[in-house]
């Protein structure tokens, strides 16, 4: 059974600070990963997509993936209210298998 | 706005009715993927699209069927109506035809309720 696993949460963070959000998974065949962002009753909605192991950077966001530990990262600097959202951790290679997401609370 | 657009937004049905659920891809995607969430999880595949034909399939019965059609809007279909249907289903497009290191952007889906 191929499975995504990260902490529901909730996670509760300071305004300002950085906001750590992290997802293992089992499939050590899998070759793409993705977090999305979903605010309650939205869609989800694409934040950063990772292939390689190591670090990417987009803006406020950084990506972390090391597939010998089947371990990805997201890291949110300078943490605004409006990051309040649940974050899914979604992975895989044909067919993406998702996590049940971590309810990030950013506290002003 | 990602460019996807799902009808209806809300929907009630009771149990053992059918229901078709439509998705108007995002202008130059031709991958389409349903998705189906209950409340507090995450997205559960239930099919894929490419190119009108079925290309991939998770683990649901046969009564979720769907169609793409030529312009790639798409159709999701569920005979059958059970209570544990309820959900918010979610369309999908992409543009990596095979479905491989494919990010997808969603459709604000249709809150589904049986009955």
């Amino acid at each position: 059974q191929k499975e995504v696993e990260q902490n529901s949460g909730p996670l509760s963070v300071p305004e300002g600070a950085i906001a750590s959000l992290n997802c293992t998974y089992s499939d050590r065949g899998s070759q793409s990963f993705f977090w999305y962002r979903q605010y309650s009753g939205k869609s989800p909605e694409l934040i950063m997509s990772i292939y390689s192991n190591g670090d990417k950077e987009d803006g406020r966001f950084t990506a972390q993936l090391n597939k010998a530990s089947q371990y990805v990262s997201l890291l949110i600097r300078d943490s605004q209210p409006s990051d309040s959202a649940t974050y899914l951790c979604a992975g895989g290679d044909y067919q993406l298998i998702w996590g049940a997401g971590t309810k990030l609370i950013i506290k002003p | 706005e990602t460019g996807v657009t799902q009808s209806p937004t809300h929907l009630i049905k009771t149990r053992g009715q059918q229901v078709t659920l439509r998705c108007s891809s995002q202008s130059g995607h031709n991958t389409v993927s349903w998705y189906q969430q209950a409340l507090g999880q995450g997205p559960q595949f239930i099919f894929q699209y490419y190119r009108e034909e079925e290309n991939g399939r998770g683990n649901f019965p046969p009564r979720f069927s769907g169609l793409q059609f030529p312009n790639y809007s798409s159709e999701l279909n569920v005979n059958a109506l059970e209570l544990d249907d309820s959900a918010l289903y979610l369309c999908a497009s992409g543009s990596d035809g095979q479905g491989h290191n494919e990010k997808l952007f969603f459709g604000s889906g249709t809150q589904l309720s049986v009955l």
